[in-house]
């Protein structure tokens, strides 16, 4: 069974950074793709950045390029995202999502941008 | 920039079939851009429902379809059911990104 589980978000002061973690279990990671999506409060969807099955490609939404960064480590099957120079329109439920397009979610975790 | 249309609402009867389309004001949606569905209730992660236009993720029952209408991709719902009653979202993949349409709120009454 495909299990996801995200940690890390917190509440955060504008300008401030963060790191995200995604813990992977049930299948071999690195054979996926892996993908961050947020959703803001009572808002839709948002794809945020995804990263190849090795690491070597990344792709981000032009809402957070130059201030997130996706990474993976394959040897602790963990998928992360570093996030700085937050804004407050950063505030949403971030969800690690497997595959591409997105075929398992994790639960989300909240990130809270205000000071 | 892409923008992705999706009804923002709709309402069904139950028993009754809808579908609900996913376009973007690029052109026409076609297989191409891997057209996914997803149903998310409140305060739960997304659930895949149909993937590459139309085919069905483990586990979804089969009055859930996906398809190509016209210019646009189509979730199409057959026999609604009260606990169909959620927020749907489509996704288009746009080559290096992929575009979340704004979801439809569907109502079951």
């Amino acid at each position: 069974e495909v299990q996801l589980l995200e940690s890390g978000g917190d509440l955060v002061q504008p300008g401030g950074s963060l790191r995200l973690s995604c813990a992977a279990a049930g299948f071999t990671f690195n054979s996926d793709a892996m993908n961050w999506v947020r959703q803001a409060p009572g808002k839709g969807l948002e794809w945020v950045s995804l990263i190849d099955g090795t690491g070597g490609v990344t792709y981000y939404a032009d809402s957070v390029k130059g201030r997130f960064t996706i990474s993976r480590d394959n040897s602790k099957n963990t998928l992360y995202l570093q996030m700085n120079s937050l804004r407050a329109d950063d505030t949403a439920v971030y969800y690690c999502a497997k595959g591409s397009p997105f075929a398992y979610w994790g639960q989300g975790t909240l990130v809270t941008v205000s000071s | 920039q892409t923008v992705v249309t999706q009804e923002p609402s709709f309402s069904v009867s139950p028993g009754g079939t809808v579908t609900l389309t996913c376009g973007f004001n690029s052109g026409s949606v076609s297989t191409n851009y891997y057209p996914t569905w997803y149903q998310q209730t409140p305060g739960r992660a997304p659930r895949t429902l149909i993937y590459s236009t139309n085919t069905r993720s483990s586990g979804v029952p089969d009055r859930f379809s996906g398809s190509i209408l016209g210019n646009k991709a189509a979730l199409t719902i057959t026999g609604a059911q009260a606990d169909d009653e959620s927020d749907y979202y489509c996704v288009l993949y746009m080559g290096s990104y992929w575009v979340f349409g704004g979801g439809t709120k569907l109502t079951v009454l």
